[in-house]
């Protein structure tokens, strides 16, 4: 079956440092790959998205690009805020089959003045 | 625009006891959604719907009922809750198409 690998965190950091997060998948298909964050307290919401092989998704100043020959689709940021501490899930789902989301196990973001 | 509302955001519960769980949303949406949130574990998907009337099993349905009556509203209950049922529980909605999925704020249920 699918699933999603994210590295393990926490992850933290001082205030404009380079972010990466790693995330590899496992698909029998071809997905639709997407990262959601959930603010502390928060329900998830979507930071990011790519539907196809070498698409880019950017947001907020997030990126990441899906990258199908290393089954991959890092989360990167050039400048973290202490505003982007939060827990970040990467995901995947397929059109037509109800957009059921496979998530990561999610990585918890720390980001100190 | 309230989005995805879940009803109630806390509860606790004594093992053996029934509950019901509401999810209301108000985009029009096709297509709902429950999952559970664990430690370690990301979000699991507990049941779905496609549309009023119908509902599906996700990765772990076991001990969990759902109803879909109206298209906005998507119950999920609890017959006999077990202290494994003991999570935090997100409802989602999306149109069709591999479109964003809007969560709601999530129920933090203990079960003791």
């Amino acid at each position: 079956g699918d699933s999603v690998t994210q590295m393990e965190g926490p992850v933290t950091l001082s205030e404009e440092a380079f972010l990466t997060i790693n995330c590899t998948y496992t698909a029998t298909g071809y997905p639709s790959l997407f990262w959601y964050v959930q603010y502390p307290g928060e329900g998830l919401q979507l930071l990011l998205k790519a539907t196809k092989a070498d698409d880019k998704g950017s947001n907020k100043g997030f990126e990441a690009t899906y990258r199908k020959e290393t089954t991959s689709f890092h989360l990167e940021k050039g400048s973290v805020q202490v505003s982007d501490s939060a827990v970040y899930f990467c995901a995947l789902s397929y059109t037509g089959t109800a957009s059921k989301l496979t998530f990561g196990t999610g990585t918890r973001l720390q980001v100190t003045l | 625009n309230a989005g995805v509302t879940q009803t109630p955001k806390f509860r606790v519960l004594k093992t053996g006891q029934s509950m019901t769980l509401l999810c209301a949303q108000d985009m029009n949406h096709e297509y709902m959604y429950w999952y559970r949130q664990d430690p370690g574990m990301g979000l699991r998907l507990i049941h779905y719907s496609v549309g009023e009337g119908t509902t599906a099993k996700g990765e772990v349905p076991d001990g969990y009922n759902v109803s879909r009556l109206k298209k906005q509203n998507f119950l999920l209950g609890l017959e006999s809750a077990a202290p494994s049922q003991t999570s935090v529980y997100f409802c989602a909605s999306s149109r069709p198409a591999n479109t964003e999925a809007f969560f709601g704020q999530g129920t933090r249920l203990t079960v003791v």
